[in-house]
């Protein structure tokens, strides 16, 4: 089945700094999504990645603030902009496959300072 | 209001005993449910879906729709089941998934 990479794996920010999160699928995919889980809680989606069109946020999130990008079937960006110390999480790369269904990346490890 | 509840946070058994992790839903309509396991140091993975009526690893889950449950079962524990395990679901194919807050299987010898 396809696997989904994501870089960086960890990053220590500063606060008011940005970070880009990127997601690379070894396949082409419909659907890819991008997921927080703050530390001790669930997953939480953030939004949809729409392929050529503007991301599908959830209540709570804003493009401003998490701005994404998917130019194609295999490749998806997640900005966290102007960042503070309760932006530390993980954040997840996801995406759909057919037959398997929703599988995860690795996911990347933020701490803001 | 979709939901998925989870209500352990940590569940310790000895091996060999069975093991259940609860989960219970709320959705108006008709979900597919699924359990994804995390294991120490790896990426979160699928382990069952209800439409594959299938057994993984010695685990099995029934879908109970009059409960509007989804509880993970098997009859003997293994020290390598030790992991967190999430209880999600979707209410269509092709999108997103809702989580349960997870449960954290702990297996003693």
């Amino acid at each position: 089945s396809a696997v989904i990479s994501q870089k960086p794996s960890r990053d220590i920010c500063q606060r008011g700094t940005s970070l880009t999160i990127q997601c690379q699928v070894d396949s082409q995919v419909t659907m890819m999504f991008w997921y927080r889980q703050q530390p001790g809680q669930s997953l939480t989606l953030i939004a949809t990645a729409n392929q050529g069109s503007e991301a599908t946020y959830e209540s709570g999130f804003v493009i401003d603030k998490f701005p994404i990008s998917r130019p194609n079937l295999t490749f998806s960006t997640l900005t966290v902009s102007n960042m503070s110390p309760e932006d530390s999480s993980i954040y997840l790369c996801s995406a759909i496959d057919p037959g398997p269904g929703q599988f995860f990346g690795p996911g990347t490890r933020l701490t803001v300072l | 209001a979709q939901r998925v509840t989870q209500p352990e946070k940590l569940l310790s058994v000895f091996k060999g005993a069975p093991v259940e992790l609860k989960c219970n839903y709320s959705y108006s309509g008709s979900p597919e449910l699924f359990w994804y396991v995390q294991y120490s140091r790896q990426r979160l993975q699928l382990l069952l879906r209800h439409i594959s009526r299938e057994s993984i690893k010695g685990f099995t889950a029934d879908l109970n729709k009059g409960e509007t449950s989804f509880h993970l079962k098997k009859p003997f524990a293994q020290e390598e089941d030790s992991a967190m395990y999430y209880c999600a679901l979707t209410g269509q194919a092709g999108t997103a998934l809702i989580f349960g807050k997870g449960t954290t299987l702990s297996v003693s010898s």
